[in-house]
């Protein structure tokens, strides 16, 4: 059965701290990780990561996938309040299949 | 462009009666989903659909959960008879077909439902 574990399950920082989430998988046929940042309601899709060693960015944020050791990492830096989130992990196995999700990882970040 | 909706945000019944969910994918997405999180647990995955047709019900829990997806619009999700261990939050999500070229589903707020 697929598998995605996330680390830590929930982090608190301060105002410009930087942070770094895990996500760990054992997939067959993996195709995907996407990352998803869940604030109130609906989880908004941050990255998708398919080749190893490329990162995508997005202003604070950064991801990577390491294929070889089966995990990625979404780094933040210079945290701000907005930040404070669950932050989760999944991944998929074919292009329009199902999406198999960590635990997800609750960050609080405090002014 | 709007996003995937769902509706109710929130639903109370009790055990043994009958909730209809309903979720609004974005405009032009082929592919719609059905997830739900129970308390403490991860998102997981109930039933993948391709415009009216079900391509993967692997994680529908039991018979007592029905999806149709009628026109290949709109979806429904019903449980009948609704039991404790339903309760959660039900998200819907829609993404684009083969041409799209990329699989970001994009999530609705979920549905709570709190079975008493």
């Amino acid at each position: 059965e697929d598998k995605v574990v996330q680390s830590p399950l929930s982090l608190v920082v301060h105002e410009g701290d930087t942070v770094t989430l895990n996500c760990s998988y054992e997939v067959t046929n993996f195709r995907s990780l996407l990352w998803y940042k869940q604030e109130k309601k609906a989880p908004t899709f941050l990255f998708m990561l398919t080749s190893s060693g490329i990162e995508k960015k997005s202003g604070r944020l950064s991801s990577i996938l390491d294929k070889k050791e089966l995990s990625s990492i979404l780094n933040i830096t210079a945290t701000q309040t907005g930040d404070s989130a669950i932050y989760l992990c999944a991944v998929l196995r074919t292009s329009y299949g199902k999406l198999t999700f960590g635990q997800g990882t609750i960050l609080t970040v405090h002014p | 462009e709007a996003g995937v909706t769902q509706f109710p945000s929130h639903s109370v019944i009790e055990k043994g009666q009958t909730v209809t969910l309903r979720c609004d994918p974005i405009s032009g997405h082929d592919n719609l989903y059905w997830y739900r999180r129970v308390m403490g647990k991860e998102i997981k995955f109930l039933l993948h659909f391709v415009k009216e047709s079900k391509q993967d019900e692997s994680g529908m829990p039991n018979n007592r959960f029905l999806a149709e997806r009628t026109g290949g619009t709109y979806s429904t999700l019903k449980v009948q008879p609704a039991e404790l261990e339903d309760s959660g939050v039900y998200f819907c999500a829609s993404s684009r077909d083969l041409a799209g070229g990329t699989n970001e589903q994009f999530f609705g707020p979920g549905t709570r439902l709190t079975v008493l």
